[in-house]
């Protein structure tokens, strides 16, 4: 599966919202219900974490002003307000099947 | 807190083997899948393999042949096995934790990466 994001570059003024998009070439909606379509940041320097899982899901401890959405083949990150600390690259992940896919990382930064 | 702790050579020749342990810290293996995944240098990130806490392993199609995961239970660790290295294998080695068997909940734990070098 291919994971294809956009835009690659985010500049972004603080307290200015950011979308990233991330579309898959086959649907990542189970029969169960669930996308398995999730969303990492690597920040510098670091390992990645992980933002959003199942392509709406807030993980622990993520800030409130980032949010996941989409279905089947077409997904959203939306941050409401960019913060200095949200640089790095964000990419989103297929587990729909293996091998597990990534999609080319957006590098967002601040302006 | 350091979750998963990574350890293993960095600098190896061509056609050796790649050896890295990830430990676990405090740990248990059940309802979670133990994945593999790398980023060559200036690269973004490429899952190679994973194996679920009942042994069961899923190899990367480019790798497979080559690539061997495996679980200790009796020291918390879990490690990977990659032969015949080349230069195209050289990147920054992550362990990293999968919450949920049938229901993957994400990737909730990375280990801090390994870089391995292959250089004549």
């Amino acid at each position: 599966i291919v994971l294809t994001q956009s835009p690659l570059s985010l500049p972004v003024t603080p307290g200015e919202p950011a979308s990233i998009s991330c579309k898959s070439s086959e649907s990542l909606l189970d029969s169960s219900g669930y996308n398995f379509l999730d969303w990492y940041v690597q920040k510098p320097g670091q390992s990645p974490q992980v933002v959003i899982y199942l392509g709406s899901n807030r993980a622990s401890g993520v800030p409130d002003r980032f949010s996941g959405s989409g279905s089947g083949t077409d997904f959203t990150l939306k941050i409401r307000r960019v913060e200095a600390e949200d640089v790095g690259i964000y990419y989103c992940m297929q587990g729909r099947q293996t091998p597990r896919t990534f999609g080319q990382g957006t590098r967002l930064e601040i302006k | 807190q350091v979750d998963l702790q990574q350890s293993g050579a960095g600098l190896l020749k061509p056609s050796e083997t790649l050896s890295l342990t990830c430990a676990l810290s405090p740990g248990s293996f059940s309802n979670y899948i133990w994945t593999w995944i790398r980023q060559p240098p200036g690269k973004g990130l490429e899952w190679i393999g994973e194996i679920t806490d009942s042994g069961r392993s899923v190899y990367h199609p480019s790798l497979r042949g080559r690539l061997t995961l495996s679980l200790d239970t009796s020291k918390n660790q879990f490690s990977l096995q990659l032969t015949s290295v080349t230069a195209a294998d050289t990147a920054v080695y992550f362990c990293a934790k999968i919450k949920g068997l049938v229901v993957p909940k994400g990737i909730v734990s990375w280990g801090q990466g390994t870089l391995v070098s292959v250089s004549s």
